[in-house]
């Protein structure tokens, strides 16, 4: 297992696009997070899976926001009527169980929004 | 937004020396975390701290998890080139998600 990989690794759209992030987690791990990370700041938590149900998604920063993780192993995160507020990276992490020795992040996925 | 205060934003030090950096909460936590993030890649994590007052090594990194649970420290001992990056603290409280301070962004000229 090479980790968690993120698909694709940049992403520019124009303006009003949706777009769609992949996160591939390490297989043994249950857990799926999704980060935002703006220039200058840390990651900003936004929502995570437990196998395939979404547990906490209320921080979500607006309804354009959602993510999926049908069978309890990939997931996508996805932006409609993307702004350009929403440039930035956006990370996955994945771990088995809560605690936070055991998050890995993914390198992220970056969004440009022109 | 940030709950967590991570000071300094930045340090320009010179290879050898030693490093500070501390954050602050206003919440309690029941794990600290620190990582270091390279431009282009994820957070990578350093050290886990469990218990108040825990003092942890990791090579020449050394962190403290406060008494109050509120704070933590990371010092980093005869810095070298490579320790150049940004420096995360992180913090896990009762309902178990994370949350991340601003940042130390670390040069370290040789």
């Amino acid at each position: 297992d090479t980790g968690v990989s993120q698909d694709p690794r940049h992403k520019i759209t124009k303006r009003g696009q949706n777009v769609t992030f992949r996160c591939d987690p390490i297989s043994e791990h249950n857990r799926l997070y999704w980060y935002r990370q703006t220039l200058g700041q840390g990651p900003e938590f936004l929502t995570y899976f437990q196998n395939e149900a979404q547990l906490e998604k209320s921080r979500l920063l607006s309804d354009r926001f959602s993510a999926e993780r049908p069978k309890g192993s990939f997931s996508t995160l996805e932006i409609q009527r993307t702004e350009q507020g929403d440039s930035a990276m956006y990370l996955c992490a994945s771990s088995l169980g809560y605690r936070g020795y055991g998050y890995t992040f993914g390198s992220g996925t970056r969004l440009t929004v022109v | 937004g940030q709950q967590l205060n991570q000071s300094p934003q930045s340090m320009f030090i010179q290879e050898g020396e030693d490093v500070s950096m501390n954050c602050t909460s206003s919440s309690i936590f029941n794990t600290w975390l620190w990582y270091k993030q390279d431009p282009g890649e994820g957070p990578v994590l350093l050290i886990a701290l469990y218990k108040a007052g825990e003092l942890t090594s990791n090579g020449r990194l050394t962190a403290q998890f406060g008494i109050t649970r509120k704070d933590s420290f990371l010092n980093i001992s005869a810095s070298i080139p490579s320790d150049v990056g940004i420096y995360f603290c992180a913090g896990q409280g009762e309902n178990n998600d994370m949350r991340f301070g601003a940042g130390t962004r670390l040069t370290v000229k040789p």
